[in-house]
């Protein structure tokens, strides 16, 4: 089964700053999907970005961008210029295989500090 | 565009009682529809999700049972509610890929 696991339990930084948030993952197959999704204190579950293993090329969405290293099973959330709405707990999330399910980390707890 | 909503948003149930939890989507069809449940504020497990109409897969043995009897449509059940099925459960739906599309959720708290 696949693990993925999110070693920040909790991390701060303050306003206007960057922040990466680190996730590792274990699979022995080459095709899989990544995401991160950030559940605000609403516990909306939102879909922040997305990488396709099979593309070298790292994901980006405006402040929010990844460092996908394949080899080393890495895919870490950069955020940009923190704004005080990114405070949420951030979850990595990783698909493979049939029926389309994702297997969530635990989750980091981001406060953004004014 | 398509949207999901989950019912009803809090609910408080004493030990021994039924549930029932509604999800639906809009805009789409034949989507694949999951549920989770996610306690104490961290981690996500997924407990069912069906990839069409009466075909449900679980995950995790458990007191909770789901259906699917639309398309659009997916319940989450119990006969008898325990302590443990206190929880936050949340909805969520694709199309044939990974990327998730989740509800509101449902805080159920069983006293």
């Amino acid at each position: 089964a696949q693990t993925v696991t999110q070693s920040q339990p909790e991390m701060s930084v303050q306003e206007a700053e960057t922040v990466t948030l680190s996730c590792t993952y274990d699979t022995s197959e080459s095709n899989y999907y990544l995401f991160w999704y950030k559940q605000p204190p609403s516990r909306q579950m939102i879909l922040v970005i997305r990488q396709e293993a099979y593309k070298q090329q790292n994901a980006t969405e405006n402040r929010f961008s990844v460092n996908f290293q394949k080899a080393a099973k890495s895919f870490s959330l950069k955020i940009s210029d923190s704004q005080l709405g990114d405070t949420a707990m951030y979850f990595c999330a990783f698909g493979q295989g049939s029926n389309y399910k994702l297997t969530f980390g635990k989750g980091t707890l981001l406060t953004v500090n004014p | 565009s398509q949207t999901i909503h989950q019912w009803p948003a809090t609910l408080v149930q004493p030990v021994g009682s039924p549930l029932s939890l509604e999800c639906t989507v809009e805009g789409t069809s034949n989507p694949n529809l999951y549920w989770y449940r996610q306690a104490a504020g961290r981690g996500l497990q997924l407990l069912f999700y069906s990839v069409g109409i009466g075909q449900i897969s679980s995950e995790v043995p458990q007191n909770l049972s789901a259906s699917r009897p639309q398309d659009r449509q997916f319940i989450l059940s119990s006969k008898k509610l325990l302590l443990s099925d206190s929880g936050f459960y949340l909805c969520a739906w694709s199309m044939d890929n990974y990327e998730q599309y989740f509800g509101p959720g449902t805080r159920l708290t069983v006293t």
